[in-house]
């Protein structure tokens, strides 16, 4: 079945502007991550949804950052006025209840701030 | 505060030795989970296995197996028979135990960069 898929790919920005990430979950899983990754780390945690609720938003770092579910499944991350350290990989992950929590990934965005 | 520790940042063997990725962790929570990811070049974290803290069994699959020892704090991976397909970046992760239908964050370790030559 489809995975996680990620939009767009790859997105280059200049400083001070807006970006939206999009992420589309596996059919049915109620659970979504947002993830970031700086070269050279590991994932860290953003956010999560169960539903349509932020469940967990305790790692978004300043309110530049959102993040919304509207339907309860496709999430849009959303970055205002970005800054040349926002530059990672911004990755998505699903989940369903009956796997222990084990987290499906998408292939990421890569967010260039120049 | 949950924490995972992988204190080798890169790993360089010969195809056909066995090698061993150490992770140490942190937590507080009495049950958790333990999970290992593969990344491979392409980007993609892929999945390789959850460990429950309640079940310090080790697991064997295939090349791949894992020694969960609970009183060191620790769940290392070791790859028997190395090929150059296992070169990847390997991350340890932690998340605690879920109560059915909740989901939980998963902290990562910084990674470990395996190089399998020929």
């Amino acid at each position: 079945g489809a995975g996680v898929s990620q939009t767009p790919s790859n997105k280059v920005t200049e400083k001070g502007k807006y970006v939206e990430l999009r992420c589309d979950p596996i059919s049915g899983h109620t659970a979504l991550y947002w993830y970031r990754q700086s070269l050279g780390q590991g994932p860290e945690f953003l956010i999560y949804f169960q539903g349509t609720g932020a469940a967990d938003d305790s790692g978004l770092p300043n309110d530049r950052f959102f993040a919304v579910r509207p339907e309860g499944s496709v999430s849009t991350l959303k970055i205002q006025r970005t800054e040349r350290g926002d530059s990672a990989v911004y990755l998505c992950a699903s989940s369903t209840r009956d796997r222990g929590n084990e987290q499906f990934f998408g292939p990421g965005t890569r967010l260039t701030v120049l | 505060a949950q924490k995972v520790t992988q204190a080798q940042t890169e790993i360089s063997v010969v195809e056909k030795e066995d090698v061993t990725l150490d992770c140490v962790y942190e937590t507080r929570d009495t049950t958790y989970y333990l999970f290992w990811y593969k990344q491979p070049p392409s980007g993609e974290l892929v999945f390789l296995i959850r460990r429950n803290s309640f079940d310090e069994q080790n697991e064997i699959s295939g090349r791949y197996s894992w020694n969960f020892q609970k009183s060191t704090s620790s769940f290392n991976f070791t790859i028997t028979a190395s090929q150059v397909v296992d070169s990847a970046v390997y991350f340890c992760a932690l998340s605690e135990a879920l109560t059915t239908g909740t989901a939980s964050k998963l902290t990562f370790g910084t990674g470990t960069r395996l190089q399998v030559t020929l």
